[in-house]
């Protein structure tokens, strides 16, 4: 079993539609939780952190369920430039930064 | 703040030559570096872990002595691709993040695209 894994994707929504994207992560002593985009042949960018309570930034929210190691991005209002690959992060005291192998999202016209 | 600057950022070159990559925190200091490759449409695979001072730490299947990494400074890694051949054209970028930051995210380098023809 990979150390985290993601929706396979691609996701292709609609302008306006609202997507969820998931993560799991196999390491239950992991410490924080990041979503990345990554624009085709960019490198990955930070979206935001995921804080235990849930946490909001305009139209992204993430949750972290530590129970179930699983954490969430939901992006309403899907917008054209939220095209690209979302990337889930999970460390451990910033000693191991690992990947998830991304899922694409296509927001279409 | 917490930029890290990559270069350079596109190198075309001949199979046999040897390849350098800087990595640079420009507003901080940085104690851990990490390098990663991507090949096209592929997720991003850690290759080693930078660290000043001491050796770097490769991951599983990644030749140490193909992939140089010389971590010389707080605020400067390099890696260097020794007699590169076509499959080692990809995207290769670093990050890091500030010493003593605990659980704060990685900021990731323009990375550098390497075409080996």
């Amino acid at each position: 079993r990979k150390e985290v894994e993601q929706d396979p994707g691609p996701f292709n929504v609609p302008e306006g539609a609202t997507v969820a994207f998931n993560c799991t992560y196999s390491n239950s002593a992991s410490q924080s939780f990041f979503w990345y985009r990554q624009d085709c042949r960019k490198e990955p960018k930070l979206l935001m952190s995921v804080y235990s309570s849930g946490n909001e930034d305009g139209r992204f929210t993430a949750q972290l369920n530590r129970a179930s190691q699983y954490i969430s991005l939901l992006i309403r209002d899907s917008k054209l430039s939220d095209s690209a690959t979302y990337l889930c992060v999970v460390t451990n005291y910033g000693q191991n930064f690992v990947f998830g192998p991304g899922t694409r999202l296509s927001v279409l016209p | 703040g917490a930029v890290v600057s990559q270069h350079p950022s596109w190198v075309i070159c001949k199979s046999g030559t040897s390849v350098k990559i800087e990595c640079r925190s420009l507003d901080f200091q940085a104690t851990t570096m990490f390098w990663y490759r991507q090949f096209p449409k592929q997720s991003l695979m850690l290759m080693a872990t930078s660290n000043e001072g001491s050796k770097a730490t490769y991951e599983q299947g990644v030749e140490k002595d193909k992939f140089l990494i010389n971590h010389a400074s707080l605020t400067l890694s390099t890696l260097t691709v020794t007699s590169a051949h076509p499959e080692d054209s990809s995207f290769y970028i670093c990050s890091a993040s500030p010493t003593g930051a605990g659980n704060q995210p990685q900021h990731f380098g323009d990375g550098t695209r390497l075409s080996i023809l």
